[in-house]
């Protein structure tokens, strides 16, 4: 069964850091690229960051870009979000999602077409 | 970064009947859209990628069509279990933007 399951998130304090984890099973892991997605308390959904199936590419959404880190180990099967200098701002369900898979090289993007049940990051003093 | 905006916020549709919903890019994003479905609680679901295709599993009362900067999905025969809010997202640039997403409620 095709399963992303996400963990770490919590209460932390502004200024602070948090590392949130998604393990996947049932597919190929290194084939596909991975994206975090959040979603603030009664808002719409966020995309955050993405990174390649090897890891050699990521991208960030501006709100990310500098304070986040996104990585992954495919020997385990986990994607990873560092989250640094956390605000207030950041309080949101943190949803992991596949993206593309690669086949021979190239990529092939049919949608975020797996997600997870999602973890919630509170941030608050 | 492409802006993608949604309209309407919210749409009121009776059981049975068709709601038409739409999706703007700020520039051209060529076929490169997708439809994502979220009723509360839940994570989103993938309905619609490259425009038009349905994704596995989706029922064909879902339709997606458009290209370039103006999209529409459409869903006909509404059911108890399609009310619920939409998003759509690009996929051209690397900074995969969302809309701010339209409610389709039961009128």
């Amino acid at each position: 069964q095709v399963q992303l399951v996400e963990s770490g998130g919590g209460v932390v304090q502004p200024g602070r850091y948090l590392r949130l984890s998604c393990a996947a099973s049932g597919f190929t892991f290194s084939n596909y690229a991975m994206h975090w997605v959040r979603q603030a308390p009664g808002k719409g959904l966020e995309w955050v960051a993405v990174i390649s199936y090897d890891g050699s590419h990521r991208y960030y959404a501006g709100s990310a870009e500098g304070r986040f880190t996104i990585s992954r180990d495919n020997s385990k099967n986990t994607l990873y979000l560092q989250m640094n200098i956390l605000g207030i701002n950041d309080t949101a369900m943190y949803y992991c999602a596949r993206g593309a898979v690669v086949v021979d090289g190239t990529p092939h993007w049919h949608g975020l077409d797996v997600w997870g049940q999602g973890t919630t990051v509170t941030v608050s003093s | 970064e492409v802006v993608m905006t949604q309209s309407p916020a919210t749409l009121s549709v009776s059981p049975g009947g068709r709601a038409t919903l739409s999706c703007r890019a700020s520039q051209s994003v060529n076929n490169n859209l997708a439809w994502y479905q979220q009723k509360p609680g839940q994570a989103p679901r993938l309905l619609i990628y490259g425009a038009s295709t349905r994704a596995t599993g989706i029922p064909a009362r879902f339709s997606g069509s458009g290209s370039g900067t103006e999209f529409t999905l459409s869903i006909i025969s509404l059911q108890s279990e399609d009310f619920a809010v939409y998003y759509c997202q690009q996929y051209n640039d690397w900074l995969r933007t969302f809309g701010q997403g339209t409610k389709v409620e039961v009128k």
